[in-house]
């Protein structure tokens, strides 16, 4: 089975902190992608990654940066954290072979809240 | 450009009803349609998918049919249990582009 594995289940941070969010996945995966979850919303995509120090923005960038040093690890990086960055992240990967078709993989989430 | 609306929720069922959450999408090309389910205090995960027109994905009871002329997506399942309690996401994903897009997702409830 695919794992993808979140650092964290529940972060609180203080606005103005520089917070790291990691994910690694077990399979080889080229692709990987952060999304937040918010209520209402459904899931947008931050940034995604299809190869290591390959990235591209996503939907909702701004605020964010990303690190993909290794292919197994993809970070993410809250420069500078704001209480509207408050929400449910969501690491996922696929393997990068199949184009549209692909299922993605996804980790439990890391909830982070910004006092 | 490419979205997904789905019916708001929380549905809420008794065991053995019978549910329909609604997907409706916009999108050029031709996309491929996902179910994805998210458990209480879990991430995501695929429930079935369908990649062409008039395909039927299906998978744990559920099905959905891929409806190029209604733009639509609907997930049915004929006797849902409590087990089925979670939230659904529709989404798409269309050539050339490898994210998803989701709709808000539909918390489903179901009652013993």
């Amino acid at each position: 089975d695919v794992k993808v594995t979140q650092s964290s289940r529940y972060l609180v941070k203080r606005t103005g902190e520089k917070v790291f969010l990691e994910c690694v996945q077990d399979m080889d995966h080229e692709n990987m992608f952060w999304y937040r979850q918010d209520p209402g919303l459904g899931l947008r995509l931050i940034y995604f990654s299809y190869d290591v120090k390959m990235k591209e923005k996503g939907d909702i960038p701004e605020g964010y940066s990303v690190s993909r040093e290794k292919k197994e690890r993809f970070s993410l990086i809250l420069e500078s954290a704001s209480t509207n960055q408050t929400s449910m992240y969501l690491c996922a990967s696929s393997p990068g072979l199949a184009g549209a078709q692909e299922t993605q993989y996804f980790g439990p989430g890391t909830r982070l809240l910004v006092l | 450009g490419n979205s997904v609306t789905q019916m708001e929720g929380p549905v809420t069922l008794s065991e053995e009803a019978f549910l329909t959450i609604n997907c409706t999408y916009t999108a050029t090309g031709y996309p491929s349609l996902f179910w994805y389910v998210q458990y209480p205090g879990e991430g995501l995960q695929l429930l079935l998918k369908a990649t062409k027109a008039d395909d039927k994905g299906s998978n744990k009871g559920f099905e959905a049919t891929y409806r190029k002329e209604t733009t639509s997506f609907h997930l049915e399942k004929g006797s849902v249990q409590v087990s089925d309690s979670a939230v659904y996401f529709c989404a798409l994903s269309r050539p050339g582009r490898r994210a998803l897009t989701f709709g808000s997702g539909t918390r489903l409830q179901v009652q013993p």
